[in-house]
């Protein structure tokens, strides 16, 4: 079975400045597919970014970037110029390739301040 | 309906009592997945359904939880002989397409309280 850990339960971050959130996962599968979702107070989950194992080049979104470092099982993300509306837990997630079965991480509950 | 639902949105039960949370996906989504979050905790993976079956079941915390699904559409997850641990919100979440265009849409959940 897939586990995806990230190791730090809350963080803070200071308006407009840079915030990044590890992601590390365990697997044996080499074509994959990770993810980032952000979950607001409002409790939907939104897709923030996603990256396909077999693709060196990291998958940017605007304000949002990732750093996969597939050797090291590593996914993290970098929120830039951060904003108050990021504030929200978000959660890594994985799926192995040719298959609907997402697993997630246990989340990192970020909080950005004015 | 545009999206995932899930009903009651709210449920207080008593514990010992069984509860039955219901999710409707999104129409044609062949996927479905229940999660459980504790309060101001993460997500636990409980059960998926690809159609009717359910290829891995090995999420479920107890035999007190079971799921079905039928017709491919509404799933129902029922919590028997419920239990003050078993608070928590149960989002239920479809998806369609593989790979690289997957996307899970996820409900607003159901909150449950086991008093």
């Amino acid at each position: 079975a897939q586990t995806v850990t990230q190791s730090q339960p809350e963080m803070s971050v200071q308006e407009a400045e840079t915030v990044t959130l590890s992601c590390t996962y365990d697997t044996s599968e080499n074509n994959y597919y990770l993810f980032w979702y952000k979950q607001p107070p409002s409790r939907q989950m939104i897709l923030v970014i996603r990256q396909e194992a077999y693709k060196q080049q990291n998958a940017t979104e605007n304000r949002f970037s990732v750093n996969f470092q597939k050797a090291a099982k590593s996914f993290s993300l970098k929120i830039s110029d951060s904003q108050l509306g990021d504030t929200a837990m978000y959660f890594c997630a994985f799926m192995k390739h040719e298959t609907d079965d997402m697993r997630f991480g246990a989340g990192t509950r970020l909080t950005v301040k004015p | 309906g545009a999206g995932v639902s899930q009903s009651p949105s709210n449920k207080v039960t008593e514990k010992g009592k069984d509860v039955e949370l219901r999710c409707d996906p999104i129409s044609g989504h062949t996927a479905l997945y229940w999660y459980r979050q504790s309060l101001g905790q993460g997500l636990e993976f409980l059960i998926y359904f690809q159609g009717n079956s359910a290829p891995d079941k090995s999420g479920l915390p107890s035999d007190r939880f079971s799921a079905e699904r039928t017709g491919g559409s509404v799933s129902t997850l029922t919590i028997q002989r419920t239990q003050q641990e078993d608070s928590a919100v149960y989002l239920c979440a479809s998806s369609l397409g593989s790979g690289i265009n997957f996307q899970q849409y996820f409900g607003p959940g159901t909150r449950l309280t086991v008093t």
